[in-house]
């Protein structure tokens, strides 16, 4: 089974600032991977595909890179509507079973 | 514009089974996989498994092989995730998802004696 791991758990970031998060699969998934943003109480919402597919409407100041076992998220300028966790989560294996990373909390610092 | 409905909240004895079910509206049912996911209280997301809606066939993950069933009605658009011998543990709220990211709004399941 592929793993993923996300790096770091917890981020402390304040409005403005640029904002990394990593994700590193056991094994090559070539650019199966998807990143989601989710808030207390709501369902997942899909912000990144294919690694760096932008989804429509989601703002540019999100961006997904990397391929094969090391992938990223990058938040150009955080806005306060983006504190949240974000998750990501390989599709690659056919016929696409999904495992997610353990996710990374985006607090106010 | 896509939909995806899930059924209400649940309260369920150890030892029960609770079936959830996501009803989909605004594109074609059997065009993609349905997927189910666990999330526990303060916890991340788990994979569960998958239907394919245009021939029933499933996936399950080893977690949850042999307590899960998820099926899927094309006559109704619907899908339908039943977990049995219900524990603690499973105090979670599912979700049902495609792969192109619709999600259904999340079904509550309190696991309690």
């Amino acid at each position: 089974d592929i793993q993923m791991t996300q790096s770091p758990s917890t981020l402390s970031a304040s409005v403005g600032d640029r904002v990394t998060i990593t994700c590193r699969a056991s094994q090559s998934i070539s650019s199966w991977l998807a990143w989601y943003q989710q808030k207390p109480g709501k369902a997942p919402k899909l912000l990144i595909y294919k690694a760096s597919s932008l989804e429509s409407g989601v703002p540019s100041r999100f961006s997904g890179s990397g391929s094969g076992t090391e992938f990223t998220l990058t938040i150009s300028s955080l806005q306060p509507d983006d504190f949240a966790t974000y998750y990501c989560q390989q599709y690659n294996s056919y016929p696409s079973v999904w495992t997610f990373g353990q996710g990374t909390k985006v607090e106010i610092k | 514009e896509v939909q995806l409905v899930q059924s209400g909240a649940e309260v369920k004895k150890p030892g029960a089974t609770v079936k959830i079910s996501c009803k989909v509206s605004g594109y074609t049912f059997t065009d993609y996989y349905m997927h189910w996911v666990q999330q526990a209280p303060g916890k991340g997301l788990e994979w569960m498994g998958l239907v394919d809606p245009e021939d029933g066939e499933t996936i399950y993950a080893e977690k949850f092989q042999g307590r899960v069933t998820i099926t899927a009605d094309t006559s109704t658009d619907t899908a339908y995730m039943e977990l049995s011998s219900l524990r603690s543990e499973d105090t979670a709220v599912y979700y049902c998802a495609t792969p192109s990211g619709y999600w259904g709004q999340g079904t509550l399941v309190t696991v309690s004696s």
